[in-house]
């Protein structure tokens, strides 16, 4: 079974630039999440997606973060202009959560954003 | 406020002994309870979930403990070997109606041959 997939791995850019992260989740996962995970720190979620359909993005910063997830498959996530703090590695997961839910998140490697 | 702690210092034990983690929370009424590894550059990974009617979890050499009362969660490797050396953190799904799931900060392993 593939795993989620995430590109790019790395990327660098100045501040007040856009940048983009894709992820693929793993093949009938409905749930799909992307966090934010700064150096040191847990992940802190940002968005969670049920299908194509927004569960919560409470914590999304949403005046220049945004997300979508179309077909219900395929997710991007745009940072719009990004800022110093928005350094971080940024990990999409997605869960099965259809059928007996496991709640189990399965993980990308992550893309390590630094803003210059 | 909501918190969710884990030990920030990192622990040092010698291999063949058992490692205990913990996580502490408060202000939350979790559902369930899981746990993750870490390794560097890489995205964390599933090791083993609690519901919040279970006392104990063992899965080979891991075992997991939940207490509601304490607001407490132990974490303990036996037998610890050096390749079980990474950052361990634990999640809360602090959900309504759909799970959620915020993470502590993780304690980082060292298991010393």
């Amino acid at each position: 079974e593939a795993g989620v997939a995430q590109s790019p791995r790395y990327k660098i850019i100045e501040k007040r630039q856009s940048v983009a992260f894709w992820c693929n989740p793993i093949s009938g996962h409905a749930t799909l999440y992307w966090y934010q995970q700064i150096l040191g720190q847990g992940p802190k979620l940002l968005i969670q997606f049920q299908n194509n359909g927004v569960v919560d993005d409470s914590q999304l910063p949403k005046d220049r973060f945004s997300a979508e997830r179309l077909k219900g498959v395929d997710s991007t996530l745009k940072i719009q202009p990004a800022k110093l703090e928005d350094s971080a590695v940024y990990l999409c997961a997605s869960s099965n959560s259809q059928g007996v839910p496991t709640y189990e998140q399965y993980f990308g490697p992550g893309t390590r954003l630094t803003v210059t | 406020s909501q918190k969710i702690e884990q030990n920030s210092e990192a622990l040092n034990i010698q291999e063949g002994k058992t490692a205990t983690l913990t996580c502490n929370y408060t202000n939350y009424s979790p559902a369930y309870l899981q746990w993750y590894r870490q390794d560097p550059g890489r995205g964390p990974v599933f090791l083993l979930l609690i519901r919040e009617n279970e006392k104990e979890k063992r899965k080979e050499r891991l075992k997991v403990t939940f207490d509601t009362t304490l607001k407490q969660s132990l974490f303990h490797i036996t037998a610890s070997q050096p390749a079980d050396s990474a950052t361990y953190l634990c999640a809360l799904d602090v959900g309504y109606n759909f799970n959620k799931f915020y993470f502590g900060s993780g304690t980082k392993l060292n298991v010393k041959p």
